[in-house]
């Protein structure tokens, strides 16, 4: 079955624990991306990815990093949470030019 | 930038009633058009999509069509459904870059 998967799907952490969110996708898609979305906001994309080792900053990068050192994983890195951090995120795919993207299930994160 | 203008909800319908979503649009080039819903508690799924102006989508009994003249790209389903509840985006798509709307919230009552 074509999917993306993201872990964890929960997670509560306190403020400056460094976390990583795990994204994998089964589609040989070279195009990754991660979103959050906030209340009111829709979604914002955070970091994108073109293919293996090549990744470049979305609309709201700030506190986050990513790496593709592989094409089917792209892990979301926050180095120092913060509580502004607190949000739903989604990681996606794409298999195209023009094409739509496929989404995992969501990670929600807490940051106290 | 390219930019995706959706009407805020949330919408509350009765089972049957007739829904419209209104959407537009700017952007360079000629974009991809998508909605995309998201149930409660569950990620997005791609709902209809449109590649090129005149474009009609349609899926579940949704239809949307791509109206270059007037940047628009509005949802519509003549009947809705108990399970059709959910959270609609609509989505831009140019070159990889997916632009989204702020989504709109349906209820649908019994």
């Amino acid at each position: 079955e074509a999917q993306v998967t993201q872990n964890p799907r929960y997670l509560i952490t306190v403020t400056g624990k460094k976390l990583t969110v795990t994204c994998s996708q089964n589609m040989n898609h070279e195009y990754m991306s991660w979103y959050r979305q906030d209340p009111g906001l829709g979604l914002r994309q955070i970091y994108y990815s073109m293919n293996v080792e090549v990744t470049d900053k979305g609309d709201v990068p700030e506190g986050y990093k990513v790496s593709r050192k592989e094409k089917r994983n792209f892990p979301l890195i926050l180095e120092s949470p913060s509580p502004n951090q607190t949000s739903l995120y989604f990681c996606a795919s794409q298999g195209g030019l023009y094409n739509e993207q496929f989404f995992g299930p969501g990670t929600r994160l807490t940051v106290l | 930038g390219d930019s995706v203008t959706q009407m805020e909800g949330p919408v509350t319908l009765s089972e049957e009633a007739f829904l419209t979503i209104n959407c537009t649009y700017t952007a360079t080039g000629y974009p991809s058009l998508f909605w995309y819903v998201q149930y409660p508690g569950e990620g997005l799924q791609l709902l209809l999509k449109a590649t090129k102006a005149d474009d009609k989508g349609s899926n579940k009994g949704f239809e949307a069509t791509y109206r270059k003249e007037t940047t628009s790209f509005h949802l519509e389903k003549g009947s809705v459904q108990v399970s059709d509840s959910a959270v609609y985006f609509c989505a831009l798509a140019n070159d990889y870059k997916l632009s989204f709307g702020a989504g709109t919230t349906v209820t649908v009552r019994a």
